[in-house]
């Protein structure tokens, strides 16, 4: 597995539910990203975080909510979710522009199914 | 539209066998990156060739990048059934800001052995 955990690795919630996915790298990375890959569509960016400040939101619906507390760590919170929502949400890092290195290092994901 | 389109969407070869696979894209770009990802994983780095780059090597894989004809091909030599996977290509366009990928729908490869 690569530098970047992601927890849980599933999880199943209801329509009214309240969760959040956690992200974390252990890279030494600045930039920290969510993507959304449902089945048979092309991987979605959602939102992206250089040093802590969000750079991109993707025209992500405002049921998901995001939080970068520091470079490390990346949050998704998400409320009200509808069963399109369900799919697996992946993390990711990388090196700013700025530092050189552009390839990203994805975590296992987390597996959400919206009953 | 989605910048990065693989083409086939499906492979299935022996173990052994060379398998390639193409990516189109359309507008210019930075880099262009190859990605693998086992059945519901993460998607793991393979290559980066830059857009000043026309061929990059790494083990068993082989990429090149033709800008003119704004495509890429991933070849992999002798394979095995632990290459089997998806396969996405991934832009970083010129457009785009803070390491902007854009991914393709991918190609799924089957190794029989």
């Amino acid at each position: 597995e690569t530098g970047v955990t992601q927890t849980p690795r599933h999880l199943v919630m209801g329509m009214t539910n309240k969760k959040s996915l956690k992200c974390e790298q252990h890279l030494g990375h600045n930039a920290m990203y969510w993507y959304k890959q449902s089945a048979k569509k092309p991987l979605e960016l959602m939102f992206v975080y250089n040093f802590k400040e969000q750079t991109e939101n993707n025209s992500v619906p405002s049921r998901f909510s995001p939080e970068c507390p520091n470079s490390s760590h990346l949050f998704l919170h998400l409320h009200t979710l509808q069963p399109e929502d369900s799919a697996l949400y992946l993390c990711a890092s990388s090196h700013s522009p700025g530092q050189g290195g552009y390839e990203q290092y994805f975590g296992p994901g987390t597996r959400l199914t919206v009953t | 539209s989605q910048q990065g389109e693989e083409d086939p969407q499906a492979l299935s070869i022996q173990e052994g066998e060379n398998a390639t696979m193409n990516c189109s894209y359309k507008t210019s770009i930075n880099n262009l990156q190859w990605y693998r990802q086992n059945s519901g994983r993460g998607l793991v780095h393979l290559i980066l060739i830059r857009s000043n780059e026309r061929e990059k090597h790494s083990g068993r894989l082989r990429v090149t990048l033709d800008t003119s004809k704004k495509s890429s091909s991933l070849l992999i030599t002798a394979s095995r059934a632990a290459d089997t996977a998806s396969y996405f290509c991934a832009t970083d366009g010129i457009s785009g800001g803070y390491n902007k990928l854009i991914f393709g729908a991918g190609t799924r490869l089957a190794v029989h052995p």
